[in-house]
């Protein structure tokens, strides 16, 4: 089945600067890659996702890449903010629709002010 | 749309007594998943539904827990006995495309 991991586990980074957090994954066969924010006593949320027939997604501060040789995937925040501080999780499958998802392990992001 | 709506948000019981989880999915969603999130492993699917029908139970850890959907609005999540070990924070999802998750229910077993 698919492993996704993910790094790094904690994320500390000063208000303003970037944050980067990566996933890779073991099913070559997946082909959707969403990224959850999950805050204090919340579902996570889902923020931006991917398909394998892009590179890369943009969302004003929050942006995605995909390397499918590679099979990684990453999350990039720009002008951090208080607000960003939060669980992140990437997950991958087989299909944005009626497929499961596997979860990396999360990174948890402080922003400091 | 209201969202994933879980009930309770929050649940206590004692050891040996049932516990029943309740979903209702996103109107239109064809898939409905059921996650369980501790820290130490993190989410993990248990259980998910395409159009009603469960298609990888995989997940469920033994026979003390079953899950149901007898419709498209309305999921079950049942765990009896449950065991203090079953504490954790249960999440539903629902799938259009993308898949969109409620509250979840904290189920401590004491």
């Amino acid at each position: 089945g698919e492993n996704v991991e993910q790094h790094p586990s904690t994320l500390s980074v000063q208000e303003g600067d970037s944050a980067v957090i990566k996933c890779t994954y073991s099913d070559s066969a997946s082909n959707y890659f969403p990224w959850y924010k999950q805050e204090l006593g919340k579902g996570p949320q889902l923020i931006i996702d991917i398909r394998s027939n892009v590179g890369e997604k943009k969302d004003q501060r929050i942006a995605v890449t995909l390397n499918k040789t590679a099979k990684h995937f990453s999350l990039h925040i720009t002008e951090t903010q208080p607000e960003d501080s939060a669980v992140y999780f990437c997950a991958a499958s087989r299909g944005a629709a009626g497929n499961k998802l596997t979860f990396g392990g999360g990174t948890r992001v402080l922003v400091k002010p | 749309d209201a969202g994933v709506i879980q009930s309770p948000r929050h649940e206590v019981t004692e050891m040996g007594q049932e516990v029943t989880l309740r979903c209702k999915p996103i109107s239109g969603h064809n898939s409905l998943f059921w996650y369980r999130q501790t820290m130490m492993r993190g989410l993990e699917l248990l259980i998910y539904f395409n159009n009603n029908v469960p298609i990888d139970d995989s997940g469920m850890p033994e026979d003390r827990f079953s899950a149901k959907m007898p419709n498209a609005s309305f999921s079950t999540l049942k765990i009896q006995p449950s065991e203090p070990r079953d504490s954790a924070v249960y999440f539903c999802a629902s799938s259009g495309v993308g898949a969109f998750f409620g509250q979840g229910t904290r189920l401590t077993v004491v």
